[in-house]
């Protein structure tokens, strides 16, 4: 049973450039948050979605993030016009029954 | 608001030494309580978890931990330290299938 696929594993992006990050979850698996971990930060929460459903998306920026989980496909955390302070590891972690979390290995974006 | 605090960013033991990382939270419901290790460059591991039932909790590779409601703790320990377990692990409460609320995460260090 594949664990939580994301990819890509390292995106370097120019300033003002879009990043896509994609997540696939468990399968069966119908729950899925994002993390960002940013150094001296810890691991702050982002996102959670069910499919075609955005839940809580309380530790979002309010402008350039967006996330999806459509009913068909990997979910994706998307940020328009990327900028140095965006340079961090995103975790995608998905669940079955809504409590036990399981991590992906992460995506390591970094805006030059 | 639901908070965790995790006592020491660095902790460091020798081999076969007793594995002490401290965690106190803040809930104001009955939370559930993890521990996640982070291995350089890769995502979470799940170590071990508490919902309901019994307070101690056994993981994976001999760490366990005690829930403590009266001193709302949730500390991890392995008797006998390895080398492997150098990694950085992060102590997590949630409300129920709601997003994860990590602590700052301590790094342990084992010296032969």
């Amino acid at each position: 049973n594949a664990g939580v696929m994301q990819n890509p594993r390292h995106l370097v992006r120019r300033r003002g450039q879009e990043a896509r990050l994609r997540c696939s979850p468990m399968k069966g698996h119908s729950h899925v948050y994002w993390y960002r971990q940013l150094p001296e930060e810890g691991l702050k929460f982002m996102v959670y979605l069910q499919k075609e459903n955005i839940i809580d998306e309380s530790g979002m920026p309010k402008e350039r993030f967006s996330a999806e989980f459509p009913k068909e496909g990997p979910s994706i955390l998307r940020i328009q016009q990327v900028v140095r302070g965006d340079s961090a590891a995103y975790f995608c972690a998905s669940s079955r029954d809504n409590y036990e979390q399981y991590f992906g290995p992460g995506t390591r974006l970094t805006v030059t | 608001a639901q908070s965790v605090t995790q006592l020491g960013s660095h902790v460091s033991v020798s081999e076969g030494a007793l594995v002490l990382l401290r965690c106190n939270y803040s809930s104001s419901v009955p939370p559930y309580l993890f521990w996640y290790v982070q291995y350089p460059n890769q995502g979470l591991q799940l170590l071990l978890k508490y919902t309901t039932g019994a307070t101690l909790v056994k993981g994976i590779n001999g760490f366990e931990a005690e829930f403590k409601k009266s001193e709302t703790s949730f500390h991890l320990t392995k008797p006998s330290a390895h080398m492997s377990d150098a990694a950085e692990y992060f102590c997590a409460v949630s409300d129920r299938g709601t997003a994860l609320i990590f602590g700052k995460g301590t790094t342990l260090s084992v010296s032969s």
